[in-house]
């Protein structure tokens, strides 16, 4: 699974609440980042890092927020859920001038 | 920033044909563009890369192609089977730069029929 782990797998939340998503690697790998993939937009970056407490916006970051204290954790917040947030996220993790590996997938479901 | 352009967005081929999907970047720094395969309901995973160095590169049936001028690269892949059915998704990032930003195209559904 090129030690990358992605948690949770599945979650169903309310609109307004908060979410947290997190990416966990065992590899030691300067860059992460979380994707979104929704029918027909393939997959779109939200946010991603490449270092500790180095982070930056990607292509639709409007409503999440990241943080990475840690080399092996990149964590995704969503600080009040939405429904247009229903998606499969994916996160990532890449060294430099090495291939990106993505980890499982979170269904995250906004009712 | 860069933008990823790909095309088609679904392609219907019989086995034995060959696929070609097409992608287009905007920044000219970029130069390393990977492509990914992703089956039903499991994660995309890298089939083929190529830097800005090479003009091709082949493995086995698949084979991409980049372009600097026009700022667009291909994925070939010949004699399909019906296990090459996926989506797939082109990408670029500008290997060099500190942040190793990595934009992913919209994706291409192949589907081949036996």
């Amino acid at each position: 699974d090129a030690g990358i782990t992605q948690s949770p797998r599945h979650k169903v939340t309310e609109t307004g609440t908060p979410v947290t998503l997190r990416c966990h690697q065992t590899e030691n790998h300067r860059y992460m980042y979380w994707y979104r993939q929704d029918p027909g937009h393939g997959l779109r970056l939200i946010h991603y890092s490449y270092g500790v407490k180095d982070t930056d916006k990607g292509e639709v970051s409007d409503g999440y927020s990241v943080s990475r204290s840690k080399t092996e954790d990149f964590l995704l917040t969503l600080e009040s859920a939405t429904s247009s947030q229903t998606s499969v996220y994916f996160c990532a993790i890449r060294g430099v001038g090495t291939e990106a590996f993505f980890g499982q997938g979170t269904r995250l479901t906004v009712v | 920033g860069e933008n990823v352009e790909q095309h088609p967005s679904t392609l219907s081929v019989q086995e034995g044909d060959s696929a070609v999907i097409k992608c287009t970047y905007s920044d000219s720094a970029s130069n390393y563009f990977p492509w990914y395969k992703q089956e039903l309901g499991k994660r995309p995973q890298l089939i083929i890369d190529i830097r800005s160095n090479v003009g091709e590169k082949k493995d086995q049936r698949i084979a991409v192609t980049l372009n600097k001028t026009a700022k667009h690269f291909s994925l070939h892949i010949t004699e399909t089977q019906p296990e090459d059915s996926a989506v797939y998704f082109c990408a670029a990032s500008k290997g060099g730069s500190n942040t190793g930003k990595l934009i992913f195209g919209q994706g291409t559904t192949l589907q081949v029929k036996p």
